[in-house]
């Protein structure tokens, strides 16, 4: 399975500030995902990152508040814009491959002040 | 009703018993199955596929019922580090995404 890194690996941050979440992958793949977990809970789908075009964003998230870049088939940013509390949560990218198994980052976990 | 469905637990578990849960899909259209763990504080990990067939891998048990729409997951002789939450996975063919359940969560004590 592909080997997968994000960072930072946590930060804490003040509200109204942005923070940009990287995702880099050891091999090209096609799809990579952004996730968002809150404590207790399952995972919750952001986006899908498309290389060379647009995210495609799940109900419940607009790309002003989570802009995510895809420049190339290793790469992977996700920003969380304009901060509150409730933003709080880790975040997690993953892969997959062509048997639909999907592997995960090590998360960000992101808390807001 | 949710797409996937998981009991939360937790399931206490004495060392070296068997275990099994189940999870519960609403689409019949679903052709893929995942069970996954997640130690606390750490990412989702491929535990196993689950085929038509069923599949075994050393103590795990995946079987796959798709006239009653579930997958098992049956864990023999459990250890200590097998405690964690278990996320089952559920892809239903029409795209590439994954729909997860809430997760297990199991507690093995000696």
């Amino acid at each position: 399975s592909a080997v997968i890194s994000q960072k930072p690996s946590r930060d804490i941050c003040q509200r109204g500030t942005s923070l940009t979440i990287q995702c880099q992958v050891d091999s090209q793949v096609t799809m990579m995902f952004w996730y968002r977990q809150q404590p207790g809970q399952s995972l919750t789908l952001i986006a899908t990152a498309n290389q060379g075009s647009e995210a495609t964003y799940e109900s419940g998230f607009v790309i002003d508040k989570f802009p995510i870049s895809r420049p190339n088939l290793t790469f992977s940013t996700l920003t969380v814009s304009n901060m509150s509390p409730e933003d709080s949560s880790i975040y997690l990218c993953s892969v997959e491959d062509l048997k639909i198994e999907q592997f995960f980052g090590p998360g960000t976990r992101l808390t807001v002040l | 009703r949710k797409e996937v469905e998981q009991d939360p637990g937790p399931f206490n578990v004495p060392e070296g018993a068997t275990v099994a849960f189940n999870c519960t899909y609403s689409n019949s259209a679903s052709q893929s199955f995942f069970w996954y763990r997640q130690d606390c504080r750490k990412e989702p990990k491929l535990l196993m596929s689950v085929y038509s067939s069923g599949n075994e891998d050393g103590r795990f048990t995946a079987q796959l019922n798709r006239a009653s729409q579930y997958i098992s997951l049956l864990i023999r002789d459990s250890k200590l580090s097998d405690s964690a939450t278990y996320l089952c996975a559920v892809n239903i063919g029409s795209n590439y995404q994954l729909i997860w359940g809430a997760g297990t969560k199991l507690i093995i004590k000696p």
